[in-house]
């Protein structure tokens, strides 16, 4: 089970700003480096930000992380289309011994 | 070009046994930690197990712990998947990470999946 809580959904109009959560606790992301990862329907995950807040060449600079306690956020703006995909943030965690991934987000583009 | 090739995947029964390859190339092997992270049908990714780079530290979900054993052959550039005692709820398209660390989960890289149905 997903010990890391993400809605399940976000939407918003291109040109718009969305916002999303990454609900967790003191051994995950209170204490770790929280990911994010995009995927597209039939493909692998894309590493879109990692240790909380930095990103992978590559990647516009519309989507940015951040960390606050034991929660993280994924922002978009300028949204675009493509950005329509399925997000997930992982982070490890130190009582289970193990990676845990966010239940995962569907962003859809109105 | 960074590769992970994985292999193995297929139908099994349900109680029995499968092994998963992947094959790396285009980086220092030796250098990073490996990880396999599966996917269920329709459903979200789940992280299942890691090795870090000489094997001294090894990590696996709950859900599969005494069950599934992962291992590497530095020599061969490969990690594996050792599954033993399949379920149903094992089905899934299971992914092969290049990882940074054990517990840094900066997966930059991963393989297009072999897919493991266990059914009767």
């Amino acid at each position: 089970q997903s010990v890391l809580t993400q809605p399940p959904s976000a939407s918003g109009t291109p040109g718009q700003r969305v916002n999303f959560s990454c609900s967790g606790s003191s051994s995950n992301i209170g204490t770790n480096f929280v990911y994010w990862y995009q995927q597209f329907p039939g493909t692998a995950p894309k590493l879109l930000i990692y240790r909380n807040d930095r990103r992978p060449s590559g990647v516009p600079d519309r989507f940015s992380g951040s960390k606050s306690g034991t929660s993280a956020s994924l922002a978009i703006s300028g949204l675009r289309s493509e950005d329509e995909a399925d997000y997930y943030c992982v982070a490890w965690d130190d009582s289970l011994r193990g990676g845990v991934f966010g239940t995962g987000t569907k962003v859809t583009v109105l | 070009e960074v590769q992970l090739v994985e292999s193995g995947g297929g139908l099994v029964q349900p109680g029995r046994s499968l092994r998963l390859s992947c094959a790396a190339s285009g980086f220092n092997f030796d250098d990073y930690a490996m990880h396999w992270v599966r996917q269920a049908p329709g459903k979200g990714l789940e992280w299942v197990s890691g090795i870090n780079w000489n094997s001294g530290n090894i990590a696996y979900a709950e859900t599969v712990m005494g069950r599934f054993t992962i291992s590497r052959d530095n020599a061969k550039n490969s990690v594996f998947l050792q599954m033993n005692s399949l379920r149903a709820e094992d089905t899934a398209l299971y992914y092969c990470v290049k990882g940074e660390g054990l517990i840094l989960l900066h997966f930059d890289h991963w393989g297009q999946g072999a897919l493991v149905t266990v059914s009767s």
